[in-house]
């Protein structure tokens, strides 16, 4: 595609449900990044994809978030057992090696 | 551990220059800087980067000290659309570390 795709954009879920976030990245690129944004707040890195290189999960805030990337092309983020305090903007970049392009983001709002 | 160091906000008038200061006074010697913007509920958008020459395109200017400590980035005449957070971050030019983002500078460009 043109650019990173990110769906769904919108994702409201009930405390304690599991969702899964996609992202597609841009076709070639070896780096896929997942970040989180709460309201008002900056960019939290999550988790880095880097071509078969095992992934940099540094930034994952506990063991209820997962990411996988398969065949080095889609990714998905798992949340499992959601807390309201996940509550916030989850965006994907994809890169090949100067520049990053970012996703739109999933807004994901836990009731 | 931010490698960079941004004020967090600044003001400009439309049609004026902006000028974002950014200090990076740890830079290594392959580290190059970059600068991104977000643009409110937007993903993040790459805007330049650089190594040490002064570097120019469509969108903005990026000049770098001598000595690599520091960079400004300029946008020669500021629109309202312009008003977002400016992100300088510093790192080698390829995939082999994560990108992290700092707190930015939040421009705001008033009529």
């Amino acid at each position: 595609g043109a650019g990173v795709s990110q769906s769904p954009s919108n994702k409201v879920t009930e405390k304690g449900k599991d969702v899964e976030l996609r992202c597609d990245p841009i076709s070639g690129h070896t780096a896929l990044y997942w970040y989180r944004q709460s309201l008002g707040q900056g960019l939290e890195f999550l988790i880095y994809f880097q071509g078969n290189s095992a992934p940099d999960k540094s930034g994952l805030p506990s063991d209820r978030f997962s990411a996988e990337r398969t065949g080095g092309s889609v990714s998905t983020l798992t949340i499992q057992r959601t807390q309201q305090e996940d509550s916030a903007v989850y965006l994907c970049a994809s890169s090949l090696s100067l520049k990053a392009f970012f996703g739109q983001g999933t807004r994901l709002t836990v009731v | 551990d931010a490698k960079t160091t941004q004020p967090p906000s600044m003001d400009c008038a439309e049609g004026r220059a902006a000028n974002l200061p950014c200090n990076h006074s740890t830079i290594s010697g392959n580290e190059y800087v970059y600068w991104y913007r977000q643009i409110h509920s937007q993903g993040p958008q790459y805007i330049i980067h650089g190594l040490k020459n002064n570097e120019t395109n469509e969108m903005a200017s990026l000049i770098i000290t001598e000595d690599r400590k520091s960079s400004t980035l300029i946008l020669p005449h500021a629109t309202l659309r312009d008003t977002a957070v400016y992100y300088c971050i510093v790192r080698v030019p390829d995939n082999t570390d994560k990108l992290i983002f700092g707190t930015g500078t939040r421009l705001q460009v008033f009529p």
